[in-house]
C-alpha cells in the first residue's frame, strides 16, 4: 500500500488566494482526519471524516477553511482567503478501524506570502 | 516583536545508550495510546501502541510502559541509534472521540 498521499508537497501562494490540500487515504480506512502543525501550537486537529461525513469540525480555525470528503478515497481541505497566519504543515491521517491507528501523509507545507 | 513557540522537552543520548521518553495524558478515560516518531520534513511515524488494559508492549528495540494510576506513559528505546533522531509523540484516544497529541519530546543522538 501507499501510505496517505497528499499534494501538493509545498505551496508557496499570495495573500487572499484560494488554496486547496488534497488527501487520498489508506485503502479501506473509514476515517479521515486534517491536522495543522506550527513551532506556535504543535499537532491540531481541524476535522475530521467517519464514512465520509465530516463529525467533528471544531478544530476549523474560521468560516475561511473548509473541508469535503465526496468519497471514500479522496478529501479536500480548502483556504478562501489565504491569509500568512495559515502557513503551516497541513497533515492528513486515516484510520484503520480494526486498530484505531492512525496513519499519516507526509504533510503539505503552506506558505502564504 | 521576539516569536515564542512551543518549548519542546530536549532529551540527548549516547549512541548505544537506552533512551526513555515519557509523557503523560490528560483523561483517565483514555483507552488506546500510541507513539508517533516524525522526522524532520516528514509526518507522524506509527511506532508502537497500547490498550489500556495492559501495562507493558514491546516491539523491536522499543517497549511502552502504560501507568494507569498516575495516567503515565513511557517509550524505551533500546540501543538508541542516530536514526532514532525525532521527534516523538504520545497520542491517548478517549472512546467515542479522537486523538489527543501530546507537544512532544526531541530525542538527539550523539555519535
Amino acid at each position: 500500500d501507499a501510505g496517505v498521499i497528499q499534494s501538493p508537497r509545498h505551496e508557496v501562494t499570495e495573500m487572499g488566494q484560494e488554496v486547496t490540500l488534497r488527501c487520498k487515504p489508506i485503502s479501506g480506512h473509514n476515517s479521515l482526519f486534517w491536522y495543522r502543525q506550527t513551532m506556535m501550537r504543535g499537532l491540531e486537529l481541524l476535522i475530521y471524516f467517519n464514512n465520509n461525513v465530516p463529525i467533528d469540525d471544531s478544530g476549523m480555525p474560521e468560516d475561511r477553511f473548509s473541508a469535503k470528503m465526496p468519497n471514500a478515497s479522496f478529501s479536500t481541505l480548502k483556504i478562501q482567503p489565504s491569509e500568512p497566519r495559515d502557513s503551516a504543515v497541513y497533515f492528513c491521517a486515516s484510520r484503520d478501524s480494526n486498530t484505531d491507528t492512525q496513519y499519516f501523509g507526509p504533510g503539505t507545507r503552506l506558505t502564504v506570502l | 516583536g521576539e516569536s515564542v513557540g512551543l518549548h519542546l522537552p530536549t532529551l540527548s543520548v549516547q549512541e548505544g545508550d537506552n533512551s526513555i521518553i515519557n509523557c503523560a495524558y490528560s483523561n483517565s478515560a483514555s483507552d488506546y495510546f500510541i507513539w508517533y516518531k516524525q522526522e524532520s520534513g516528514k509526518g507522524p511515524q506509527f511506532i508502537i501502541d497500547i490498550r489500556s488494559n495492559m501495562d507493558k508492549r514491546q516491539g523491536q528495540r522499543v517497549t511502552v510502559l502504560l501507568n494507569k494510576t498516575v495516567k503515565h506513559l513511557s517509550l524505551q528505546i533500546a540501543a538508541t541509534q542516530p536514526g532514532d533522531s525525532a521527534v516523538y509523540f504520545c497520542a491517548e484516544n478517549i472512546p467515542g472521540n479522537q486523538f489527543y497529541f501530546g507537544t512532544g519530546t526531541s530525542l538527539t543522538v550523539i555519535p
